[in-house]
């Protein structure tokens, strides 16, 4: 079946550091959304990627799209205190049946020291 | 908009008990999905809804019955409870493009349950 690798799973920052997380597909994929999750909460929709080689701002959030379809990043430049929590990329496949099912990695968590 | 509900928040529950775990969204999503939440594995799905009385299974669905009577509610059952189901639960629900793509996922919070 089809796997959504994401790396690291853990990654620990400086207030004002660079963060990225890396997402990494056994499959083309139609489209990826990424989510964040906070201590305690439940994930919460932040972006959908739908081209080949797509890029994305979100103030200092940056997605790419990878030219094959089946990677993905997500960089946070300049972390902040409130980028805490994990991060999720989520994938669905191309082709098929599917009705649109979302395979999720195992996510990132991100923690900031001030 | 309430959005998507869950309930319980908590539950304990013994081996071999049976339950309920509710859930109901208010925005007309014809998508609808279980995950579980476990540490280190992400979000994995259980059982899905494209409609009502339209249901699938999904990554990891033994152990676990769903239905989808109307489009507001798809309930999620645990038959016969064991520990290897102690989890978060998360409920969501989604718009389908016309393409069979889905749109965003709205989260429910979630449902914290033990089983001993």
């Amino acid at each position: 079946g089809q796997q959504v690798m994401q790396i690291p799973q853990y990654q620990h920052v400086q207030e004002g550091e660079d963060f990225t997380t890396y997402c990494n597909s056994s499959t083309t994929l139609s489209n990826i959304q990424w989510y964040k999750q906070r201590p305690g909460g439940h994930p919460v929709f932040l972006i959908q990627l739908v081209k080949s080689g797509e890029v994305k701002k979100q103030k200092r959030l940056t997605f790419q799209f990878g030219e094959a379809k089946k990677n993905s990043s997500l960089h946070i430049t300049a972390t902040q205190t409130t980028d805490v929590g994990t991060y999720f990329c989520a994938g669905e496949r191309a082709g098929g049946t599917s009705y649109g099912k979302l395979t999720f990695g195992q996510g990132t968590i991100l923690t900031v020291h001030p | 908009n309430a959005g998507v509900t869950q309930t319980p928040k908590f539950q304990v529950l013994k081996t071999g008990q049976s339950m309920t775990l509710q859930c109901a969204q208010d925005m007309n999503h014809e998508y609808m999905s279980w995950y579980r939440q476990d540490p280190g594995m992400g979000l994995r799905l259980i059982h899905y809804s494209v409609g009502a009385g339209i249901t699938d299974q999904g990554e990891v669905p033994n152990g676990y019955n769903v239905s989808r009577s109307t489009t507001e509610d798809f309930p999620l059952r645990l038959l016969s409870a064991a520990p290897s189901q102690t989890s978060v639960y998360f409920c969501a629900s989604s718009y389908l493009q016309a393409s069979g793509s889905r749109h965003e996922q709205f989260f429910g919070p979630g449902t914290r349950l033990t089983v001993l």
